[in-house]
């Protein structure tokens, strides 16, 4: 168990939707980083997210946001479903922004575009 | 794209130690080396990391070479639950970039 939670597990919906995923990170964690991972791809980094503020971002669609809150917790966001969308959407949390800490990721959800 | 060069797929004897090598020719002197594997869709699970030095722990051994251009992660009796996709990732703390990662399937 790597201590970080996300929910919901598995989300089915369909194009044009918007869905938002939500992740918890491990207790004392400042940074939240969002990765997707599609069947045809490897893992891409989304986002980052130190102490509620954007840290870096990787290749995030436009359609895509996230926030993360006062209590470090994070949502992505992500609107105009299309059936690419679909993939497993990773999100890690880590103690110290920039100082080398490893991340740690959580079970993911799974997002079904029908 | 990532910084690693990576087998895309290895065998490995139940019992007997799983080496994996990395090649990292281009890695710069502040980015440390990180391993992660990843069993089947659960999230990627941390296994170890190190800067330059040869570092340990309860799951695996990481070597780096000298001049920091590869490695190789060591799990010293590997079990049918070793298997999995490994990944090894030159970065810093903001900046992982995943590839393909090596494929490591452990047979009885």
């Amino acid at each position: 168990d790597s201590g970080v939670t996300q929910t919901p597990k598995h989300l089915i919906t369909a194009t044009g939707q918007r869905v938002t995923l939500r992740c918890s990170p491990r207790s004392g964690d400042l940074s939240v980083y969002w990765y997707q991972q599609s069947l045809d791809q490897g893992l891409q980094f989304l986002i980052q997210y130190y102490n509620g503020e954007e840290r870096a971002k990787g290749n995030i669609l436009e359609r895509f946001s996230a926030q993360q809150f006062p209590d470090l917790h994070s949502e992505l966001n992500l609107s105009s479903l299309e059936l690419g969308d679909s993939a497993l959407y990773f999100c890690a949390s880590s103690g110290h922004g920039g100082l080398n800490q490893p991340q740690h990721f959580g079970d993911g959800t799974r997002l079904s575009i029908l | 794209d990532a910084k690693t060069t990576q087998p895309p797929s290895m065998d490995c004897a139940e019992g007997r130690a799983a080496n994996l090598p990395c090649n990292h020719s281009t890695i710069s002197g502040n980015e440390y080396v990180y391993w992660y594997r990843q069993i089947h869709s659960q999230g990627p699970q941390y296994i170890i990391h190190g800067l330059k030095n040869n570092e340990t722990n309860e799951m695996a051994s990481l070597i780096i070479t000298e001049d920091r251009k590869s490695s190789t992660l060591i799990l010293p009796h590997a079990t049918l639950r070793d298997t999995a996709v490994y990944y090894c990732i030159v970065g810093r703390d903001n900046d992982m970039r995943f590839g393909a990662g090596t494929r490591l399937t452990v047979k009885p």
